[in-house]
Formats: structure tokens, sequence, C-alpha cells
């Protein structure tokens, strides 16, 4: 149990266009979910927090307007890259916490995304 | 501020050898610790954690962890490392619903 799945699993695309990877939780309601950046060698770095049917908080120096997130169901949540950038090239994680969860639950990871911008 | 140190970026050990990775962590109040694993293409998974009680805490595959106050201290072992533990480590600490992770420590195992 607690699958969350990520789609694609990989993308290529050119620069100026937009790319969406969506993020699903398989068999369980994920009131909350988490997207995630992670530099090759490096950590994971929070982006955002979107809750089911609200707007998505975004961590400092993340831009809102680039990195477009909708969590417009208990199981699905979508990133839109717009207009991206080669420097947008990187490995996109999100997680998912099942509703009720508390603090000390974990969080369910997707495996992640990998996008490259030409 | 909340933060995660994973001092050694990768480690090598023998297959069949002990383990043990460092996470130091910084937090105001009483943390809830994470240590996760990810390997290729697969979402990082949970291998044990700490809120409170026993201070050393078993998890999945065979790991602990021990949790000391005192050094700010969340490190994970393994007594014998077999080949597919070979991955990426992370320590985590929970921040409220948030994780923030360390940088990561590489796993290699030698045959």
């Amino acid at each position: 149990g607690a699958v969350v799945s990520q789609h694609p699993s990989w993308v290529i695309c050119k620069s100026g266009t937009s790319v969406k990877i969506e993020c699903r939780s398989l068999d369980f309601q994920a009131t909350t979910m988490f997207w995630y950046r992670q530099f090759p060698k490096q950590s994971l770095m929070l982006m955002a927090t979107s809750n089911e049917g609200s707007k998505a908080t975004y961590e400092q120096g993340v831009e809102k307007d680039k990195f477009l997130i909708n969590h417009a169901s208990l199981t699905l949540s979508t990133l839109t890259v717009t207009s991206a950038h080669p420097e947008d090239s990187s490995f996109y994680i999100c997680s998912a916490r099942p509703a009720r969860s508390t603090p000390t639950d974990t969080q369910y990871f997707g495996p992640g995304t990998r996008l490259t911008v030409l | 501020a909340q933060s995660v140190t994973q001092p050694d970026i990768h480690i090598t050990v023998s297959e069949g050898a002990s383990l043990e990775l460092r996470c130091n962590y910084s937090y105001g109040a009483t943390p809830y610790l994470f240590w996760y694993v990810q390997s290729p293409g697969q979402g990082l998974q949970l291998l044990l954690k700490y809120f409170s009680g026993d201070t050393l805490v078993q998890g999945i595959k065979g790991f602990e962890a021990e949790f000391k106050r005192s050094q700010s201290s969340f490190n994970l072992r393994k007594p014998s490392v077999h080949w597919s533990d070979a991955a990426e480590y992370f320590c985590a600490v929970g921040s409220s619903y948030k994780l923030i992770f360390g940088s990561g420590t590489r796993l290699l195992v030698r045959p």
C-alpha cells in the first residue's frame, strides 16, 4: 500500500515550452502533497506544499509563476514548469501525506521525474 | 533554523562489514527524525523514524539508528551490509508536516 506514482518518469523539452508533471497517490487519499527538486548529488529541496482544493504554499525563493501547482483532487497534484529554461533541468520528486496523518507519520514518495530542457 | 548535516558524501564498505552513516541535526524542540533510502527508479523509502521513547529504533532491512540528544545525532547502523544496500541514504528532520533533508550519503558496497 501507500504507492505514489509520477508521470512522466523523464521528459525532454525545448527551451521556452511548458511541461506538466503528474503526481498520483494510487491507494490512498492525500490531502497534502509536496514537490521537491533534487540537483545531482544533492539533497531534496522542498519547493512547495499543495493542499487539496487550495492554493499551494511556496518556499522562499521559488517562483510561483514559473512552477504552477494544482491539487485538484485527493489523489492528484500537478506541477507545471512554465517557459522552461536549461537551468530548470533537474529531478523533480513529489510526495504525498495521507489524510489524517500526523507530523510523525512519513510522507510517501514518488519515483521522480527527470526534466531536461534543451 | 532547522538543518540536517550528513558529513559523509560517500562511504564504501565491503559486503558483510558493519556500517554507520552519520547524521547531525539542528532543531529547537524535540525533533522528528527519519532515515530514507533512495534507489534508482524508486521513490524514497522510509527505513526508520524516531519521535519519542526508546532512543534506539529498529527499522526495515536490518537497519537501526540511535538518537543522541547530547550530540544532536541520529546515526544509522547496520551490522552486516549486503550488496543490495548500495544506494543513497538521506537523513531528515520533520518540522511540522514538512521534511528537511540532509545532503545524502552514497553507499558503495565492495564485493
